[in-house]
């Protein structure tokens, strides 16, 4: 079973919209952290945020603001007027107890259209 | 401050060929991770060193796949006979600590492309 779920693909949004990224987890630990990180079309992982499963204070960083929930297992992103610089793929993943790696979900593609 | 390095960014080799794909982690980082990067599999863990030691090789595919870390500046993943469903971009990463308390910083990546 998938440990991290981006069910969204791709996503496609015009310049100034805002848009959300969804990422849900399973996970069977209490102590985790969650990240997200950013592939834009040069190809590096830019890291974006962490957080762990005990803060469940959402996050804002400019246009950038997260939305953990506990209850439904999710870590939502949102850009919020979004640029065509944000166009890039990005990563939800999730790190557990004693593990040693990431586990990544399969990434949403968002293409932002000038 | 200098990035993760990798080396080469692009390699283009035949099947059965030797490839070495380098890495300079962050200065002070003691942890070092390798992942690939295929459309198929997504990005997957091959190897994880913690303070120049292999911690978790459960990722590497077969044989054909060694790492090493000499010292703390400098990791090599080596390839040895190549195939074509190696190819694919191969990541290195590092970070202050081991687990999942600390970010992980990506290089570049390697393209390889196996003929």
């Amino acid at each position: 079973a998938q440990k991290v779920t981006q069910a969204q693909t791709e996503i496609s949004v015009v310049e100034k919209e805002d848009v959300t990224l969804d990422c849900v987890y399973e996970t069977r630990d209490t102590t985790y952290y969650l990240f997200w990180y950013k592939q834009p079309p040069s190809g590096e992982l830019v890291f974006l945020i962490r957080r762990n499963s005990f803060d469940e204070q959402n996050e804002i960083s400019g246009r950038y603001s997260w939305n953990f929930q506990k209850s439904t297992s999710s870590f939502n992103f949102t850009i919020t007027a979004s640029q065509v610089v944000d166009s890039a793929v990005y990563f939800c993943a999730l790190s557990e107890t004693g593990a040693n790696n990431l586990f990544f979900g399969t990434g949403t593609r968002l293409t932002v259209i000038p | 401050d200098a990035g993760v390095i990798q080396s080469p960014r692009h390699e283009v080799t035949e099947m059965g060929q030797e490839v070495t794909l380098r890495c300079k982690p962050i200065s002070g980082h003691n942890s070092l991770f390798w992942y690939r990067q295929t459309m198929m599999r997504g990005l997957e863990l091959l190897i994880y060193f913690n303070n120049n030691v292999p911690i978790d090789d459960s990722g590497m595919p077969e044989d054909r796949f060694s790492a090493k870390m000499p010292n703390a500046s400098f990791s090599t993943l080596k390839i040895q006979p190549s195939e074509p469903r190696d190819s694919a971009v191969y990541f290195c990463a590092s970070s202050l600590g081991s687990g999942r308390f600390y970010e992980q910083y990506f290089g570049p990546g390697t393209r390889l492309t196996v003929t």
